[in-house]
């Protein structure tokens, strides 16, 4: 299975942007970039996902590289709601499991 | 319902007792995952049902731990004879078939406590 690398934390101030970065260096060509967050004793929220192009949605962008080989989660204006462990996970059609690896657990400070 | 409900939300039991947590998906999604979260770990995969196919047993990390989905729906996840390394969080997720587009819709999940 491709595997994803994020940091293990990032800190980002109340209402300025944050980049999340994720590393995928052995995706494939079939594979969907999915990420997913998990605010405290909730499970997993889908957030946003792409394949190659750069996505926009109302909570994040995304925006892939041009190898496909990392991507950025880009939340506009961080708020306190938005701490929580976001997770980067590659997506196959017809794979049955989710590698979901320990994610960024982002901390916003007032 | 509007989202995946699973119940109960907290299960607290001892040493050998079996358990049975429940998961009830969005109405026409017809996958539905288990996984599993220890403490500060990320999600580990136990099984997958879609639609009337067999299911995909494979993260199923020892025979005391089974499931089954009914009528395409609701699901069960049993654990026979628990013991202190099966405490977790235990969530329980729902897609459409076309899951790549649309995500996965994650319950709360069970928070399973083994003394």
């Amino acid at each position: 299975d491709a595997k994803t690398t994020q940091p293990n934390s990032m800190e980002s101030n109340e209402e300025e942007p944050v980049h999340l970065p994720c590393n995928h260096s052995t995706i494939s060509g079939t594979d969907y970039i999915h990420w997913y967050r998990q605010l405290p004793s909730q499970g997993p929220e889908y957030v946003i996902h792409g394949l190659t192009s750069n996505v926009n949605n109302r909570m994040a962008s995304l925006a892939i590289a041009e190898d496909r080989k990392s991507s950025t989660l880009i939340l506009h204006r961080a708020t306190l709601r938005d701490a929580a462990v976001y997770y980067c996970i590659l997506i196959q059609t017809g794979a049955n499991n989710l590698f979901f690896g320990t994610g960024t657990r982002l901390t916003v400070i007032p | 319902g509007a989202g995946v409900s699973q119940s109960p939300s907290n299960k607290v039991t001892e040493k050998g007792k079996d358990v049975e947590l429940r998961c009830d998906p969005i109405s026409g999604h017809t996958a539905l995952y288990w996984y599993r979260q220890s403490l500060g770990q990320g999600l580990e995969f136990l099984i997958y049902f879609q639609g009337n196919s067999a299911p995909d047993k494979s993260g199923l990390p020892s025979d005391r731990f089974s499931a089954e989905r009914t009528g395409g729906s609701v699901s069960t996840l049993t654990i026979q004879r628990t013991q202190q390394e099966d405490s977790a969080v235990y969530l329980c997720a729902s897609s459409l078939v076309d899951r790549v587009s649309y995500g996965y819709t994650f319950g709360s999940g069970t928070r399973l406590t083994v003394v």
